[in-house]
């Protein structure tokens, strides 16, 4: 019972490095999103993915892209880091967009 | 705008000490209001889904009720192992699929 996996669970990058943080869940949910959470604030939606081939953007894309590679798995890649990226990730996934949406133990991301 | 409030944000309570968590929204037609559970380090965990105004659900020592303004996650009877985080999120009509969250309320309880 893997539900959503997310990897890596930690990453430490230096300000304009790229990076991919990888999402795959094993529920055949059609919808996947991408969140961060940041002491103070409720998590936030970066972006998000209906079904599989769409992509939309959440509230705070700046920054971000993402891939729905396949139903299974949903990317999201920094271009050029920067400190204010510094968050932990969570990607979540539902049955439709109605359901509840179950997520990954997230990514810890610190950018330098 | 579409908003979500918790309160308190942070709730310590003796083992045994009955209390209640307050999610207060306001949005532009709700389409549901969820309550995760968040332990640290943790992915927020999935407790209940909740549509209309009246609904209740139960699970373990967990209540959750819903009115048209609010909701209430009241915890009977806690045990240490009830400390967590608690987020609220709500679904709106026009937003899509989007969840917007609450900010959370920490729960310690102490035996």
């Amino acid at each position: 019972n893997a539900g959503v996996t997310q990897t890596p669970k930690f990453q430490v990058l230096k300000t304009g490095q790229s990076m991919t943080l990888q999402c795959a869940q094993d529920m055949n949910h059609n919808s996947m999103y991408w969140y961060r959470q940041d002491p103070g604030m409720g998590l936030r939606l970066i972006y998000y993915s209906a079904s599989e081939g769409t992509t939309d953007k959440g509230e705070v894309p700046n920054g971000y892209n993402v891939s729905r590679l396949n139903k299974r798995e949903f990317s999201l890649r920094l271009e050029s880091a920067a400190p204010s990226q510094t968050s932990v990730y969570f990607c979540a996934s539902s049955y439709t967009g109605n359901q509840p949406q179950h997520f990954g133990d997230g990514t810890r991301l610190s950018i330098l | 705008e579409d908003q979500v409030t918790q309160s308190p944000e942070a709730l310590r309570l003796q083992e045994g000490e009955s209390s209640s968590l307050n999610c207060s929204y306001t949005v532009s037609g709700l389409r549901g209001l969820f309550w995760y559970r968040q332990d640290p380090g943790k992915g927020p965990e999935f407790l209940f889904t909740l549509y209309s105004a009246g609904e209740e659900k139960e699970k373990e020592r967990l209540k959750a009720t819903l009115t048209k303004k609010e909701s209430f996650l009241h915890i009977t009877a806690p045990k240490p192992e009830d400390s967590a985080t608690y987020l609220c999120a709500v679904q709106a009509n026009q937003a899509g699929t989007a969840l917007i969250f609450g900010k959370g309320t920490t729960l310690s309880v102490s035996s």
